[in-house]
Parts: structure tokens; sequence; C-alpha cells
């Protein structure tokens, strides 16, 4: 079973919309949790922390439930430049070492 | 601004030959990681440093060394390169003493092995 799992999309919607998704982790002992955001042929970069309270910057809204093990992210008012790959991350045991899921693809269309 | 950088963006390589990868970072960061990323399988770590000649296996270390001799240089090695090792190879550095979890990345390289 892969350590992080994420519904791979693609997600298609208008600018303006409000799209959502998670992402379940299997260890239950998984310390922090992060999104990343990965743009067409570049690199990964750290989009946001995930804390148990949940948290918002800006239009982003990420969201931790211990309990059934998964995370999300909300994007409101979607923005063309909102298109990318987000990819749901986590560490497990404590240590620099990050685990990442496979992305969700978010197109968002004029 | 954090700067990442690998040695190549494309490489074709045969079957059998040695591969070598480097990556270099400017901010002075201790850790610094090697990822393969592939679709469908997201990316997964091969080894990993925390210091300069420290390094640690990750997920998937078969078929691959390391080395570090400077900080800010982490060296990936293919010691004889297969087809299954078709990838795009990324980079990463972290600092262990702001924010370990805030990953830099490379632009990556994609290698071909024919």
């Amino acid at each position: 079973r892969k350590e992080v799992e994420q519904d791979p999309g693609p997600f298609n919607v208008p600018e303006g919309a409000t799209v959502a998704f998670n992402c379940t982790y299997s260890n239950s002992a998984s310390q922090s949790f992060f999104w990343y955001r990965q743009d067409c042929r570049k690199e990964p970069k750290l989009l946001m922390s995930v804390y148990s309270s949940g948290n918002e910057d800006g239009r982003f809204t990420a969201q931790l439930n211990r309990a059934s093990q998964y995370i999300s992210l909300l994007i409101r008012d979607s923005k063309l430049s909102d298109s990318a790959t987000y990819l749901c991350v986590v560490n497990i045991r404590n240590d620099y070492k990050l685990s990442f899921g496979a992305g969700t693809t978010v197109t968002v269309r004029a | 601004d954090v700067k990442v950088t690998q040695s190549s963006r494309y490489l074709v390589k045969r079957t059998g030959e040695k591969v070598f990868l480097e990556c270099v970072q400017d901010m002075d960061h201790e850790n610094m990681f090697w990822y393969r990323q592939d679709p469908g399988l997201g990316l997964r770590l091969i080894y990993f440093s925390y210091d300069v000649k420290m390094k640690e296996k990750g997920d998937i270390p078969e078929g691959y060394s390391v080395s570090r001799e400077k900080k800010e240089r982490f060296s990936l090695i293919l010691e004889s390169a297969s087809t299954n090792q078709t990838s795009m190879y990324l980079c990463a550095s972290s600092s262990s003493r702001t924010d370990p979890y805030e990953q830099y990345f490379g632009p990556g390289t994609r290698l071909t092995v024919t």
C-alpha cells in the first residue's frame, strides 16, 4: 500500500469555481503534512503546511483529519494560474524525509 | 533566492554506461535529496544526505550510489545504467536550521537509457 494516495484527477473547473480534493495517508504516526504545487514541466514548490486546526492562505484552505487519516485542499475563486498538479506530502518519522503522493491535476479553464 | 542547479536538463545514455548526475545548491543547506519522478508513482526518494560525507538510503536505492564531498554538491551515480532507470531525476535541498520540510528543487534531469 502506498504511504500517500491521491485522486489523480484531472479536475477541470471554470474560472471562479471552487475545487476541493483529498489525499489519504497510511501511517497513523505521521507527523507533519504539506501541499506542494508542481506546474507543468517545472519543479515542485511548497504551497502550504497543513496544521491540525486547519489553515488558510488566501484562496487556499487546508484541513487535516487525523481520525480518518486524510488531508484536503480547497481552492476558492479559481484562477487560470491555479492550473497545476498538487502534491500531497507527509513526514512520517519526524526526520527530514518526505513522502510524496503522485499528485492531483487541476485545470482551470476560462 | 534559493537556487538548486542540476548539471543537465536532458541526458541520453546507453545500457551499461556509468552515469553521473550533479546537483549544486547555493544556500548553505545541510540536507540534500535525490528523487526520481515517474507518472503515476510520484516522487520516490533514492538517497539523501544530512551532512558532508554522510549518506542514507531512501526508498529505492538499488542501482544507485551518491557522493557528497562538499556541502553544496550532491552527486547521484548510476553504476551501470539500465532501461528501467529512464526517468526524471530531481535534486532537492533544505535547511535544518530554518524549515527542514521546505525542500527546494532543481529543474530536473530527464534521463533516457537506451
